[in-house]
């Protein structure tokens, strides 16, 4: 069965810096990388995803992440925060066979102007 | 709207009753999944089916909690003898084959009084 580790269950940045949020997951077949992000009161949409083919993978409001098989780890990042980033992200795992999604706890992100 | 829908949005119960959320996907997906999100957490897997097939059920899925997909189409998720820990956001996903990515609905938001 697969599963995901975010580290950090709360990431601050200022408007305009790195934003990285940690996902390692743990799956004994080729995994389906997913980053969904929640906003207050609305549901899950989809970031982006890594499925096959080329490892950095780059997703809607200039989010990317990159597969690194060696770390088990599909981290996301945006080079400069917004303000409107300010959400909860959540990373997911399923097997290429499509079955059960996995999340991790999610990652609150907060930016200060 | 093509969206996956779910009904109600919120519904509030005394501890004891029974509750039936419905949800809606997308026509042409045929997985579709189930969740229940405490504050705080990730989704966490409950359920799902691929056509009116129920394929894995979670631990979580106690026996007073029953799930249904007749005819591949809709799919209905039971509650009985509601408890308070049952309080939640229970989401439902669908998606299509391989590499699909999962559309959400908005949630059902349970509260049990």
């Amino acid at each position: 069965a697969q599963s995901v580790t975010q580290l950090g269950s709360h990431v601050s940045v200022s408007e305009g810096a790195l934003v990285l949020l940690r996902c390692n997951y743990s799956s004994s077949v080729p995994p389906y990388l997913f980053w969904y992000v929640q906003y207050p009161n609305q549901g899950l949409q989809l970031l982006l995803k890594y499925t096959t083919g080329a490892t950095l993978v780059k997703g809607i409001n200039g989010f990317e992440a990159e597969f690194k098989k060696s770390e088990t780890s599909f981290h996301l990042t945006k080079p400069s925060a917004h303000m409107s980033d300010a959400a909860e992200y959540f990373c997911a795992v399923s097997d290429q066979n499509n079955n059960d999604m996995r999340f991790g706890a999610g990652t609150r992100l907060t930016v200060k102007p | 709207d093509t969206g996956v829908s779910q009904d109600p949005r919120h519904k509030i119960t005394k501890r004891g009753q029974n509750v039936t959320f419905r949800c809606d996907p997308i026509s042409e997906h045929n997985r579709l999944y189930w969740y229940r999100q405490t504050l705080g957490q990730g989704p966490e897997f409950l359920t799902y089916f691929q056509n009116e097939a129920q394929l894995e059920k979670s631990r979580l899925l106690s026996d007073r909690f029953s799930a249904e997909r007749p005819k591949g189409s809709f799919s209905t998720l039971e509650i009985q003898r509601t408890e308070q820990g049952d309080s939640a956001m229970y989401l439902c996903a669908s998606r299509t084959g391989t590499g699909g990515r999962a559309f959400f609905g908005q949630g059902t938001r349970l509260t049990v009084v």
